[in-house]
């Protein structure tokens, strides 16, 4: 079946490193894809989002590259802070037909950040 | 700018009752999303509706699950007898049309016991 996944269940980084956490996807039609952060007992917070006609895109200490050849999403954060600590999770969208728009989700990463 | 609105935010049923849980979009929103988030899980989708049509339903469980945006007030997703694995975060997000942007919201954690 197609599905979104992670390379890595866990990530620890000392605060001031850069991060990196990967993700690759199966369904070569998916056109958008989007980082989300969450953490504990909270809802997924939007980070940054990328559509399919690009390769990189970059936030506010966030970038995220995309490369279709190998269908593998990474995302960048620099000079990582104790704030990033948290499950971040890569997600594809799925386009149906017409208005249906619905994201797959991976099982997420744990990023823990070392003070 | 009150995000998406989530009540209540946990939940205790016993096995056999009912769970209701409520979303108010964001504002100017009209898309509502409710997902489904076991321990330790990514999160799956459930079902997509605009003001009064059901668009997607494709993750819904066929029986006991329902889910409604009505013209006025909040989405409900309704859980009839409930059981043990129905304990879950069920996430509702909503976004100003299909293909924009999706926000979440705190979530509701319901627990059966």
């Amino acid at each position: 079946g197609e599905s979104v996944g992670l390379h890595l269940p866990t990530l620890s980084v000392q605060e001031g490193d850069n991060s990196i956490i990967n993700c690759a996807y199966s369904n070569s039609a998916s056109d958008y894809f989007i980082w989300y952060k969450q953490e504990s007992g909270k809802g997924p917070q939007f980070i940054i989002d990328i559509r399919s006609n690009m390769d990189k895109r970059q936030g506010q200490r966030v970038t995220v590259l995309l490369n279709k050849t190998v269908k593998h999403l990474s995302l960048q954060i620099a000079a990582t802070q104790p704030g990033d600590s948290a499950v971040y999770f890569c997600a594809e969208n799925l386009r149906g037909g017409g208005s249906n728009y619905k994201l797959t989700f991976g099982k997420g990463t744990l990023l823990t950040v070392n003070p | 700018n009150a995000g998406v609105m989530q009540n209540p935010r946990h939940l205790v049923r016993r096995r056999g009752q009912e769970a209701r849980l409520r979303c108010s979009p964001m504002k100017g929103h009209s898309h509502v999303y409710w997902y489904r988030q076991l321990p330790e899980e990514g999160l799956k989708f459930m079902v997509y509706l605009q003001k009064e049509n059901i668009i997607d339903e494709s993750g819904m469980p066929k029986e006991r699950f329902s889910a409604e945006f009505p013209k006025e007030g909040p989405s409900i997703l309704r859980i009839q007898q409930v059981v043990r694995g129905d304990s879950a975060a069920y996430f509702c997000a909503s976004s100003r049309s299909a293909g924009n942007t999706i926000y979440f919201g705190e979530g509701s954690w319901l627990t059966v016991v």
